[in-house]
């Protein structure tokens, strides 16, 4: 079954710098690829995802990520990091089935 | 288009007794699915709804059961509560094996 391991639980940057959030992936087939955030009390949101076409995915808020089919990676990036940014960052896997797995997510602390 | 909305937004009752809780899809998603989300373990898949039947649980004692209405809306029922269900509970919706959509999620406290 497919799997995602997100490095590091808590990650801190300064206003302004780059934002890194690294994730690697697990599947028998090509997979689908998610980011979601979190902020505090609120649900999942959406910020972008990988379906097989271009490999370096755009998303919202400046964020975007590159599926590395050689490294099973799906790291999130975003250039530079905003204090609204501070939320908790998921990854999912999925293998084209509705059977969606969630990484342990990252903490992102932005300082000012 | 309105979004995944669930209810109540927060819950709170005492060891023993029953909690429900409500999910309503985004319009026209037939797929819904509930996750447990407790301090420190990330989102733990609880149970999957499409057209109206159970398509696949988490390992969840069968404390937890729901069920999808004709309309795609959805209920979570988790009987006998333990301080360890204390956790908030996401909803989400998807269309086919489309990415899926959350909810804001209930936070249930067993006192």
């Amino acid at each position: 079954a497919q799997s995602v391991t997100q490095l590091g639980s808590h990650v801190s940057v300064s206003e302004g710098a780059l934002v890194l959030l690294r994730c690697n992936y697990s599947s028998s087939v090509p997979p689908y690829l998610f980011w979601y955030v979190q902020y505090p009390n609120q649900g999942l949101q959406l910020l972008l995802k990988y379906t097989s076409a271009a490999t370096l995915v755009k998303g919202i808020n400046g964020f975007e990520a590159e599926f590395k089919k050689s490294e099973t990676s799906f790291h999130l990036t975003k250039p530079s990091a905003h204090m609204s940014d501070a939320a908790e960052y998921f990854c999912a896997v999925s293998e084209g089935n509705n059977d969606m797995r969630f990484g342990a997510g990252t903490r992102l602390t932005v300082k000012p | 288009e309105a979004g995944v909305t669930q209810s109540p937004t927060h819950l709170i009752k005492t060891r023993g007794q029953q909690a429900t809780l409500r999910c309503s899809p985004i319009s026209g998603h037939t797929s819904v699915y509930w996750y447990q989300q407790a301090l420190g373990l990330g989102l733990q898949f609880l149970l999957w709804y499409d057209e109206g039947e159970e398509r696949n649980r988490g390992n969840f004692p069968p404390r937890f059961s729901g069920r999808q209405f004709p309309n795609y809306s959805s209920e979570l029922n988790v009987n006998a509560l333990e301080l360890e269900d204390s956790a908030l509970y996401l909803c989400a919706s998807s269309l086919g094996v489309s990415e899926q959509f959350f909810g804001p999620g209930t936070r249930l406290t067993v006192l």
